[in-house]
């Protein structure tokens, strides 16, 4: 069965500086991976997604994440954060059969001034 | 283009009362999933309708009931609302479900349920 794990509940980063969101999934054959933020009372919003190609992919609003195979990771990275960045990210995963997304558990980004 | 959306956005019932939440997309999308979020669960799947004229149970359908309508509809019924289903409920949509390439998926604004 896939799973996709978020490890850190809670991400704070001063404003200005590099953030990363990690995430760790597991499929079986290749994944389709993808990240989705939400802002508070609104629903979830596409950023990115890996599907096949050069592991690097960017997405919305400056936002980039590296396919690891190796590693089996997905980390959303942006390289100057900002405070309109806080939100909660999700990460996502399926395998390449018949089976819907799986998402984490959500990250949620604080960025400070 | 309004996306997707629902209706209501926030509803309180007591335990035993029915409901039905209502979505709606106009991006002429086939596929039509309903989530539920719980904090620290993240998204559950209760149902997903891969095209006009099906339905599958996701993760957690116990409790639910969905109809597709149409192309553009997918609602979600709780028959007998309890407790536990107390939860915000996101409908998404996405041009093909299980085609990766065409699977971005684009969420509604929820409904907050609350049963008593």
């Amino acid at each position: 069965a896939q799973s996709v794990a978020q490890p850190e509940d809670q991400v704070n980063v001063a404003e200005g500086n590099p953030l990363t969101v990690k995430c760790t999934y597991s499929v079986s054959g290749n994944p389709y991976l993808f990240w989705y933020v939400q802002y508070p009372n609104r629903g979830l919003q596409f950023l990115l997604k890996y599907i096949t190609g050069d592991n690097l992919v960017k997405g919305s609003y400056g936002f980039e994440a590296e396919f690891n195979k190796s590693q089996t990771s997905f980390h959303l990275k942006k390289p100057s954060a900002l405070v309109s960045d806080s939100a909660l990210y999700f990460c996502a995963v399926r395998d390449r059969g018949n089976t819907p997304l799986v998402f984490g558990k959500g990250t949620r980004l604080s960025v400070i001034a | 283009n309004a996306g997707v959306t629902q209706t209501p956005k926030f509803q309180v019932l007591k335990t035993g009362q029915s409901m039905t939440l209502q979505c709606a997309q106009d991006m002429n999308h086939n596929s039509m999933y309903w989530y539920r979020q719980d904090p620290g669960m993240g998204l559950r799947l209760i149902y997903y309708s891969a095209s006009e004229g099906t339905t599958d149970k996701g993760e957690v359908p116990n409790g639910y009931n969905v109809s597709r309508l149409n192309k553009r509809e997918f609602s979600l019924r709780l028959e007998s609302a309890a407790p536990s289903q107390t939860s915000v409920y996101f409908c998404a949509s996405s041009e093909r479900a299980l085609r990766g390439v065409r699977e971005t998926q684009y969420f509604g604004p929820g409904t907050r349920l609350l049963v008593l």
